[in-house]
């Protein structure tokens, strides 16, 4: 069973802050993980997909893989409370057939920023 | 551009009913994914669909069924709905015909509630 491990929080920072999000996930051979943004009610809204070690950097979002420790992370600068809502992180399972492939999601962290 | 579309918004069905939702990717993407995700869960992978035919599928019994049509456009049928069913349907859209075009979009969801 491939898994996503997210700490559920709520996480919780002040106006201006960083905020830190961390993911783990059990596949070894995955090869693209993204984030997911989600207000309550509504959909998720793709923010960062990463497929190499490193950083990758967009506006006030950086995210950064580590394939050896299995470890994505979302650093998001300048924390505002619009940024209030329930990240989620996904790695892509390709099938054995390579056929087709599915987003694996962890819980999800909620994330309060107070102004 | 038009994103992602889902209908109905809103269901309310009764337990041993069946139900189908129904999707249209956004312009451009060939590969309709469907999810459910329960209160305070991730999405879960249900199956994927591209080229007409299911490429994938995750651990969901076999009263879920679905269907691609020629304009890419997808349903998700339900048979025989029980209380457990009630959750958020998502709808997410990608290219698998395209190299790295495994960024997936979603749609707003369709919230099916089982009485």
């Amino acid at each position: 069973q491939k898994e996503v491990e997210q700490n559920s929080g709520p996480l919780s920072v002040p106006e201006g802050a960083i905020a830190s999000l961390n993911c783990t996930y059990s596949d070894r051979v995955s090869q693209s993980f993204f984030w997911y943004r989600q207000y309550s009610g509504k959909s998720p809204e793709l923010i960062m997909s990463i497929y190499s070690n490193g950083d990758k950097e967009d506006g006030r979002f950086t995210a950064q893989l580590n394939k050896a420790s299995q470890y994505v992370s979302l650093l998001i600068r300048d924390s505002q409370p619009s940024d209030s809502a329930t990240y989620l992180c996904a790695v892509n399972l390709v099938s054995a057939n390579q056929a087709g492939t599915a987003l694996i999601f962890g819980k999800g962290t909620t994330l309060s920023v107070s102004s | 551009d038009a994103g992602v579309t889902q209908s109905p918004t809103h269901l309310i069905k009764t337990r041993g009913q069946q139900v189908t939702l129904r999707c249209s990717p956004k312009s451009g993407h060939d590969t309709v994914s469907w999810y459910q995700q329960a209160l305070g869960q991730g999405p879960q992978f249900i199956f994927q669909y591209y080229e007409e035919e299911e490429r994938q599928r995750g651990n969901f019994p076999d009263r879920f069924s679905g269907h691609q049509f020629p304009n890419y456009s997808s349903e998700l049928n339900v048979n025989a709905l029980l209380l457990g069913d009630s959750a958020l349907y998502l709808c997410a859209s990608s290219s698998l015909a395209v190299a790295g075009g495994d960024e997936q979009f979603f749609g707003p969801g369709t919230r099916l509630t089982v009485l």
